[in-house]
């Protein structure tokens, strides 16, 4: 059975860097997937930022991409997620996700989320 | 950006009766539509994907339907573990978009 842990601090200042890390047990990164990020800022609703294969490639959110950066750590199975300059507005649990997809021999299709991480809170503040 | 608009926000049903839960898309996905559910302090549980399949362990009284940009998801006969947040998320863009979720309380 797949499961994801999210870890990282749980309050970053304004205009620092937000770091998470999603750790993935009982399936090998490396085999397939992609694997994402999502986050619910409180009592809103889902917004996805980002996923990534083993292979390093991503697809990134354009409201986010000039600030998020997503990185894979096969030999660990994890990945994580680095987002700059952050604000009050980037206050919200952070889950990581597997995201199923199909490749052609020009382009990858992402699809739905499943499984999905418990979430952790990060809250912005000084 | 694909806009995905749920309605309503707010559905008071009794147990035992039946929930329709409507999803929107401002442009066609065909049939590229996942819903969810959220329970307080949970994280989202995937329940139907291509707008009409089960996710594995999802009972029968799930049901979606639609493609293009009406999906409706209902529930046939409500328990009191079905009390909680739906969301739907399109994929047939890749800037993959949630609704705001409609929170489904108990009447």
């Amino acid at each position: 059975q797949v499961q994801l842990q999210e870890s990282g601090p749980g309050l970053v200042k304004p205009s620092e860097t937000l770091s998470l890390t999603c750790a993935v047990s009982g399936y090998s990164i490396s085999s397939g997937y992609y694997w994402g990020w999502i986050r619910q800022p409180p009592g809103k609703g889902l917004e996805w930022i980002g996923s990534i294969y083993h292979s390093g490639s991503t697809y990134y959110n354009l409201s986010l991409k000039s600030r998020v950066a997503i990185s894979v750590d096969t030999s660990k199975n994890q990945f994580s997620l680095k987002l700059s300059s952050v604000t009050a507005a980037d206050t919200a649990v952070y889950y990581c996700a597997r995201h199923p997809h199909s490749c052609s021999s020009t382009s990858c299709y992402l699809y739905w989320f499943d499984p999905w991480g418990q979430g952790t809170l990060v809250t912005v503040s000084s | 950006e694909i806009v995905m608009t749920q309605s309503p926000a707010t559905l008071s049903v009794s147990p035992g009766e039946r929930a329709s839960l409507s999803c929107r898309a401002s442009q066609s996905v065909s049939s590229n539509l996942a819903w969810y559910q959220q329970k307080p302090g949970q994280a989202p549980r995937l329940l139907i994907y291509g707008a009409s399949t089960r996710a594995t362990g999802i009972p029968a009284r799930f049901s979606g339907s639609g493609s293009g940009t009406e999906f409706t998801l209902t529930i046939s006969s409500l328990q009191s573990e079905d009390f909680a947040v739906y969301y739907c998320q399109q994929y047939n863009n890749w800037l993959y978009t949630f609704g705001q979720g409609t929170k489904l309380e108990i009447k």
